[in-house]
Formats: structure tokens, sequence, C-alpha cells
């Protein structure tokens, strides 16, 4: 199966701007979403489609992707987005029908 | 509002089975397929299963194969997720999400919304 890779942890000041990366072969195929997880709550869509934001979320979120890499970027990070960031796509794997996440980045706002 | 809520948190021993329930609200249920995806204590996630909307058709995660069974009830708009033979390592919040998907650029993206709250499940002798 594919894997998709995120760093483990990313650190940011408050106000200014940050960048997560996810990087998997399935990415050449597949968009990714990215979701906000915060301590004991479920993980929450910030991200489809690559760079599409659902309605609520702020606009400070962004994303991006090329090739094998997506991007979850924010513009102003607030102490409110300190949470873990997971990237998912589908497996390309033809072998059989599969999700895959990254394993997560843990964000600080400092 | 679009919904997903789960049963309670569960204490099983090992060996032992544990059945899930996931209401849905909000939407129409029958429109929808569904996933599980399940996350250990301090680990990430980690996708299961799927059932289509009329709940004919699963998948399965290979490492899952043989232990785990979803199905729906479309009458109740209630999904469910058994998983059986339970080990210490199946200690985990498990999470039922709405797929959703979308063509675009001759690509295809999927993307899980919304999520239920989550059900901990603890395997313990």
């Amino acid at each position: 199966s594919s894997e998709l890779t995120q760093d483990p942890a990313v650190s940011v000041a408050l106000g200014q701007t940050v960048r997560i990366t996810c990087q998997g072969d399935s990415l050449r195929r597949y968009y990714a979403s990215w979701y906000q997880q915060k301590p004991g709550q479920a993980p929450v869509l910030v991200i489809f489609l690559n760079d599409i934001r659902p309605s609520g979320i702020p606009d400070r979120f962004s994303g991006s992707g090329s090739g094998n890499t997506a991007s979850l970027t924010i513009t102003g990070a607030q102490a409110e987005d300190e949470a873990d960031y997971y990237c998912s796509s589908r497996d390309s794997d033809y072998n059989y029908v599969n999700w895959v996440f990254g394993g997560g980045t843990k964000l600080t706002v400092l | 509002q679009v919904q997903l809520v789960q049963s309670g948190a569960e204490v099983k021993k090992p060996g032992a089975s544990v059945r899930i329930s996931c209401k849905a609200s909000g939407f129409t249920f029958t429109d929808y397929w569904m996933h599980w995806v399940r996350q250990a204590p301090g680990q990430g996630l980690e996708w299961m299963a799927l059932i289509n909307p009329s709940g004919e058709t699963t998948r399965y995660a290979q490492r899952f194969q043989g232990r785990v069974t979803v199905t729906r009830d479309t009458s109740t708009s209630t999904l469910y997720m058994e998983l059986s033979s339970l080990r210490s390592d199946d200690s985990a919040v498990y999470y039922c999400a709405r797929d959703n998907s979308q063509q675009r650029d001759g690509f295809t993206g999927w993307w899980f919304d919304p999520w239920g709250q989550g059900t901990l499940v603890t395997v313990s002798p």
C-alpha cells in the first residue's frame, strides 16, 4: 500500500505563516484532504481536493498540491490552531481499495 | 445539521467482539458511502472500512480482513461496525465518517466529512 509522509512536529510564532507538507506517490493520482484534530476531539476537515476550504473554516487555512506533495498553509497562525494535522488520500495501489493517512504533524503555536 | 452520533465507550476482554453504532442525521443517509477510521492512543488515523449506500458492498483494509464487518440499517440511518477476536492493540477510538468525492481536472478526490464524535474501545483482561 501507499504511504503519506509528514513531518512529526512543526512550530510557528503567533501571527506568522506555517506550511505543513505531505508527500506520497498516491498524491500523483488523487487529491489530498487535510484534517485538524485537537486533543480529545474528532478530526475536522479543513481542506479537500488539495485546495478547497469547507464553509466555516477560517480563510487563513489554504492548501496546494503539485506532483507527489500536498501542502497546508496557515497564514497568520492563531493560538487556537495548535493541533495535530493529518493529510489523507485514496491509496494508489491497484490491488485493493484503501485510504491512507499521513502520520500527522503536531503544530505548536509559540 | 449534518451529524453522526456514535454509541458509548466499551470495555471488552481479549477474544471478544465489539459492535459500535453511528446514527446519521441531517442528510440523506442512503445517498452516501460511509467509512470507519480508528486511532490508537497517541497514534495517527487508520482507515478500516467502507460501505456503499445500500449496504450491499463493503471494502475492508487488508489488516482487518476477516475480523471486521460493517453494516448499515437504512430504516434507522444507522451504521454499524463489528470487530471480532479483539486484542489489546485494538484498544482505540473508533470513528465513523461520511464519504465525499468529486472529480476535477481528470483527477478524483475523496474526503471524510463529517466525523462522529468517536467511540473508545478498551480491550483489557
